[in-house]
């Protein structure tokens, strides 16, 4: 069936370096990209959205690119720092009734 | 942002127990709630779709007997975990949307140990 997957499980980073986090959806159906970030035993945390009709989206420290043609999305972060470890899912909500797809998840470590 | 709120955090029960989640918008009308079951270090899994006023809509392989799912108002819905057994064991997180708005927003999630 339709699913969205990530390429990286893990990824260490240094503080104060960006980070890229990669995502592969399967339904080209989906027009609507999510972004949430999860710490540990707390539920997820909206971080960005991005819709089909655009390719790249900026919030505070964080940008989402968006590539229809080859079905990727990524989320960038900017100076990472300490707070930003977490694990990051992204989500699309291609089915009916506003159901979300999440991906795998990749979990960001950041390094001091 | 809205604000979903999640009871309780963490509960442990005797196999056999029933245990209620309850899931509220504090500031908004959830026309529809979702609940999600998430083992660690794995992505979140639906469960079921709740919309108010409505019988629930149910995953393939959840078993409804099993999660009850009741969403009597546009402020509240609560997960039923009947019977519960130590599979059942899990963190379960709710989600809400209000009318019209596809943007989720996500308790805090319960964390569920049967022993």
């Amino acid at each position: 069936g339709e699913s969205v997957g990530l390429h990286l499980p893990t990824l260490s980073v240094q503080e104060g370096d960006n980070s890229i986090i990669n995502c592969a959806y399967s339904n080209s159906a989906s027009d609507y990209f999510i972004w949430y970030k999860q710490e540990s035993g707390k539920g997820p945390q909206f971080i960005i959205d991005i819709r089909s009709n655009m390719d790249k989206r900026q919030g505070q420290r964080v940008t989402v690119l968006l590539n229809k043609t080859v079905k990727h999305l990524s989320l960038q972060i900017a100076a990472t720092q300490p707070g930003d470890s977490a694990v990051y899912f992204c989500a699309e909500n291609g089915a009916a009734g506003n159901k979300l797809t999440f991906g795998g998840g990749t979990r960001v470590l950041v390094k001091p | 942002g809205a604000v979903v709120s999640q009871h309780p955090s963490r509960v442990i029960c005797k196999s056999g127990t029933s245990v209620k989640i309850e899931c509220r918008s504090l500031d908004f009308q959830a026309t529809t709630m979702f609940w999600y079951r998430q083992f660690p270090k794995q992505s979140l899994m639906l469960m079921a779709t709740s919309n108010e006023g409505s019988k629930a809509t149910y995953e393939q392989g959840v078993e409804k007997d099993k999660f009850l799912i009741n969403h009597a108002s546009l402020t509240l819905s609560t997960l039923t975990v009947t019977s519960a057994h130590p599979e059942d064991s899990s963190f379960y997180i709710c989600s809400a949307t209000d009318r019209g708005n596809e943007k989720l927003f996500f308790g805090s999630g319960t964390q569920l140990s049967v022993l």
